[in-house]
């Protein structure tokens, strides 16, 4: 069974500190997305990449966070510096999309952060 | 713009009872819908989809006719288990979105034995 894969699954850490999530997605799989779930504003698309090239990040405030794609089978959202409001669950999500196409995104476990 | 409004939970329901769900919708164009579940310390995964109006689509005993005439998508459930206790989310891919989910906000149910 093909999976999405997020490294670390749990991460606490202090204000200030840098913190970087990974994300593997499905094998042929051309997009990629970020998203951030809390209680509050439940859940908000952050970033999303077709074919590795960012398409949407909008939804991510830019002063402090980062999304990339070094290469087809990984994905990295970078927080510099993280703030206590960070605080979330962060999944990652990949599907295959095109123009007039819209199939299933796989979402993976998400990395719970915790910034103190 | 697209959006997806959804009933609110949470939802306590006794076990073999009918479930709904409500959900509806704005987009441009024609969207594709899902429904995704969320079972607790676990990503979404996909419950049923709808590509087209009147599209029917169900899994595990789950069902959702797309409404286009009510821009509606409910989840329906003949006699629920325990086991489907979770957090249920409404999705929206609009027409123009390419590939782009807006969710609801998710209903939580919990189911009694």
């Amino acid at each position: 069974d093909a999976r999405v894969t997020q490294t670390p699954r749990h991460k606490v850490t202090e204000m200030g500190q840098e913190v970087t999530m990974r994300c593997q997605p499905i094998l042929g799989h051309n997009t990629v997305f970020w998203y951030r779930q809390t209680m509050m504003q439940g859940l908000e698309l952050l970033a999303y990449f077709r074919n590795r090239a960012p398409l949407d990040d909008s939804g991510m405030p830019k002063d402090r966070f980062s999304a990339e794609m070094p290469d087809a089978t990984l994905a990295t959202l970078k927080i510099q510096p993280s703030e206590p409001r960070d605080s979330a669950v962060y999944f990652c999500a990949s599907g295959h999309t095109g123009q007039g196409r819209v199939d299933t995104q796989y979402f993976g476990p998400g990395t719970r952060l915790t910034v103190l | 713009g697209n959006s997806v409004t959804q009933m609110e939970g949470p939802v306590t329901l006794s076990e073999e009872a009918f479930l709904t769900i409500n959900c509806t919708y704005t987009a441009t164009g024609y969207p594709s819908l899902f429904w995704y579940v969320q079972y607790p310390g676990e990503g979404l995964q996909l419950l049923l989809k709808a590509t087209k109006a009147d599209d029917k689509g169900s899994n595990k005993g789950f069902e959702a006719t797309y409404r286009k005439e009510t821009t509606s998508f409910h989840l329906e459930k003949g006699s629920v288990q325990v086991s489907d206790s979770a957090v249920y989310f409404c999705a929206n891919a609009g027409g123009t979105s390419y590939g782009k989910l807006t969710f609801g906000q998710g209903t939580i149910l919990t189911v009694h034995p």
